[in-house]
């Protein structure tokens, strides 16, 4: 069965670092979104992205929070000056259509120090 | 604001026992519902999904769930659970129209007991 891919499983990062965070979709999937889960808290939205630019951003979604597709394969999420409540594990996840299910990856839990 | 509700936080079963986790959403609107299902250390993964048709949707793994539209509700059932099913359950709700961002439940930790 296809899957999504995160890489690192596990980073951490001092408090104003940049982190990228990496995801490589289903390969026929258009649609790439990004979602977080601190702690204890519920899976929340942070970024939806089609035919290369955002579709859709929550409120989370500053100016310190920036997505791409870098290459045909690769989708990154890039936290360019990082704070601790960043801390959380970041699913990415794809669909091959805007209203399917998603596939998710495995997450990347970030501790922010 | 649309948000979706999971009234049980933590069920322990005993192995044959029956499941039914609780999931309420707020919007009135057509909608889509989905449960995931996140095994210890493993990702979140489809376990079924509600678009149209047949209010009583059948998933992977013997669970099933059933949307009423009058109460708002898409409730997820299983007649016999095993230990493998130890697990956290999510639902998640993707409102109708141009937005594709799924709103999800605080989780329900299943814990079955052998």
């Amino acid at each position: 069965e296809p899957e999504v891919t995160q890489t690192p499983s596990h980073q951490v990062t001092q408090m104003g670092q940049e982190v990228i965070l990496r995801c490589v979709p289903i390969s026929n999937h258009l649609y790439f979104y990004w979602y977080r889960q601190i702690l204890g808290q519920k899976v929340e939205f942070l970024v939806s992205f089609y035919n290369n630019e955002i579709s859709e951003k929550s409120e989370i979604f500053d100016d310190q929070f920036s997505v791409e597709r870098p290459d045909g394969s690769n989708f990154t999420l890039k936290i360019r000056s990082t704070k601790l409540e960043d801390s959380a594990m970041y699913f990415c996840a794809s669909s091959a259509e805007g209203a399917g299910g998603y596939t998710f990856g495995s997450g990347t839990r970030l501790t922010v120090v | 604001a649309q948000s979706v509700s999971q009234h049980n936080h933590h069920v322990i079963l005993s192995e044959a026992a029956s499941l039914e986790l609780g999931c309420n959403y707020s919007y009135g609107g057509t909608v889509n519902l989905f449960w995931y299902v996140q095994y210890p250390g493993q990702h979140l993964q489809l376990l079924l999904k509600y678009f149209s048709g047949d209010p009583l949707v059948k998933g992977i793994k013997g669970f099933e769930a059933e949307f009423i539209k009058s109460k708002f509700s898409f409730n997820l059932r299983k007649p016999s659970v095993q230990w493998s099913d130890t697990a956290e359950y999510f639902c998640a709700v993707r409102s109708g129209g141009a937005t594709n961002k799924l709103i999800f439940g605080t989780g329900t930790l299943l814990a079955v007991q052998p």
